[in-house]
């Protein structure tokens, strides 16, 4: 079945440090959505992502798509230590429910 | 607050038990998802139903149950539970019954099997 690999499964930086965390689908999607988990809280829907190729902003959060549908990133500019938490990426490929990645943890050290 | 509601927020049984999780969807939507969230396991994907049919099923053992009752709220049902069972169980809900809307998850009940 449909997989979706998420790297790297966890990541420490300095604030003011740039993130970036890679997402790879086994199958071609039609979306991708990102979420993303506060330590004690619930996940929370970031973006979609639906256009090959398709770059999008959210001040320092930038989400690409890459242009055979099947992997994005996640590129967060000058961490803060309100970016904490856990990203997941999550792909729709038409047939199955949404599949989560198993998630980047960011901590920040302030 | 996402508008999806789940209770209990705590569970603490024993082996062998049975459980039911309850989980309002946010006004409006018709899809209910269950996932299941263990340590550095991610989220699981259990089961979907849609309007009050099953639409999807995932890697649910066959201990677990759930349904979508007419109001549209659902219940995930666990039993002969197992200490591996313990984990942080989220519901989901979406307005459609595919995946390509957003999901909004509920906080969560949180299952301690001892």
């Amino acid at each position: 079945g449909q997989q979706v690999m998420q790297i790297p499964q966890y990541q420490h930086v300095q604030e003011g440090e740039d993130f970036t965390t890679y997402c790879n689908s086994s199958t071609t999607l039609s979306n991708i959505q990102w979420y993303k988990q506060r330590p004690g809280g619930h996940p929370v829907f970031l973006i979609q992502l639906v256009k090959s190729g398709e770059v999008k902003k959210q001040k320092r959060l930038t989400f690409q798509f890459g242009e055979a549908k099947k992997n994005s990133s996640l590129h967060i500019t000058a961490t803060q230590t309100t970016d904490v938490g856990t990203y997941f990426c999550a792909g729709y490929s038409g047939n199955t429910p949404l599949v989560f990645g198993k998630g980047t943890r960011l901590s920040v050290i302030a | 607050d996402s508008g999806v509601t789940q209770t209990p927020k705590h569970l603490i049984t024993a082996t062998g038990q049975r459980v039911t999780l309850r989980c309002s969807p946010r006004s409006g939507d018709l899809s209910v998802y269950w996932y299941q969230q263990s340590l550095d396991q991610g989220l699981q994907f259990l089961i979907q139903y849609y309007n009050g049919e099953e639409r999807a099923k995932g890697n649910i053992l066959e201990r677990f149950s759930a349904q979508q009752f007419p109001d549209l709220h659902s219940e995930l049902n666990l039993s002969s539970l197992e200490l591996g069972d313990s984990a942080l169980y989220f519901c989901a809900s979406s307005p459609e019954s595919k995946g390509s809307s957003p999901l909004h998850f509920g906080n969560g009940t949180r299952l301690t099997v001892t």
